[in-house]
């Protein structure tokens, strides 16, 4: 079964600008969260979507948006970027049933803002 | 708000020795809890998880322990192996964050020769 696939695998902008990423899920797995990592912070969380709903948001700022299309790929945009939007991003998938919480994450996007 | 917690940033360790990881939470509803395992340049991979109603739990040289009453959990490694050398990421989910993972910072660990 292939894995969780990201792309782009790196990205390249100017503060201001605006960027898309992209996420596949495991086949079968309908839920996809994204987080974003930075050097010290961890994975903070960023939100969660479930059968093509937002379904759970970390705190970050309206800037950064996301949506789930019906065969449960995602995309993550993030607005007008700030230097401080310099991070690897990334996605993960998992099933909704029973008690099974793995994640299993993609490669990550590595986002650099200049 | 950082629920998860680990206090130490690295982790130095012989070859063939026991690798310890600690990690304490804040938020007693979390109920499930998992190690990641992270290499640079790649998304974390699952390791081991264990349950709120378990202790412990093993898989081949990974153990986690869970200690409830002090909300600390730990991962031993034994024994450490030079391809062990990664960031260890420990995470907690539960009903109360509607099972969304929270991460605690990473502990980089370094097996040495």
């Amino acid at each position: 079964k292939a894995g969780v696939t990201q792309t782009p695998r790196y990205l390249i902008k100017t503060r201001g600008q605006q960027v898309t990423l992209s996420c596949s899920p495991i086949s079968g797995h309908r839920s996809v969260s994204w987080y974003q990592q930075t050097p010290g912070q961890g994975l903070q969380f960023l939100f969660e979507y479930f059968s093509e709903t937002q379904r759970n948001k970390g705190n970050f700022p309206g800037r950064f948006s996301g949506r789930q299309f019906s065969n449960s790929r995602s995309e993550m945009n993030v607005s007008t970027l700030e230097l401080g939007d310099s991070a690897l991003y990334l996605c993960a998938s998992r099933v909704t049933s029973g008690r099974n919480y793995e994640q299993f994450f993609g490669p990550g996007t590595r986002l650099t803002v200049l | 708000d950082q629920q998860v917690k680990q206090n130490s940033p690295s982790l130095s360790v012989q070859e063939g020795r026991i690798s310890i990881l600690n990690c304490d939470y804040t938020n007693s509803m979390f109920d499930y809890f998992l190690w990641y395992k992270k290499y640079p340049a790649e998304g974390p991979t699952f390791l081991i998880s264990i349950s709120s109603i378990k202790d412990k739990n093993e898989d081949g040289r990974f153990t986690v322990f869970l200690n409830k009453s002090a909300k600390h959990l730990s991962l031993h490694i034994v024994p450490s192996q030079p391809g062990d050398s990664a960031v260890y990421f420990c995470a907690a989910t539960g009903l109360a964050n509607d099972y969304k993972l929270s991460f605690g910072a990473g502990t980089t660990v370094t097996v040495r020769a």
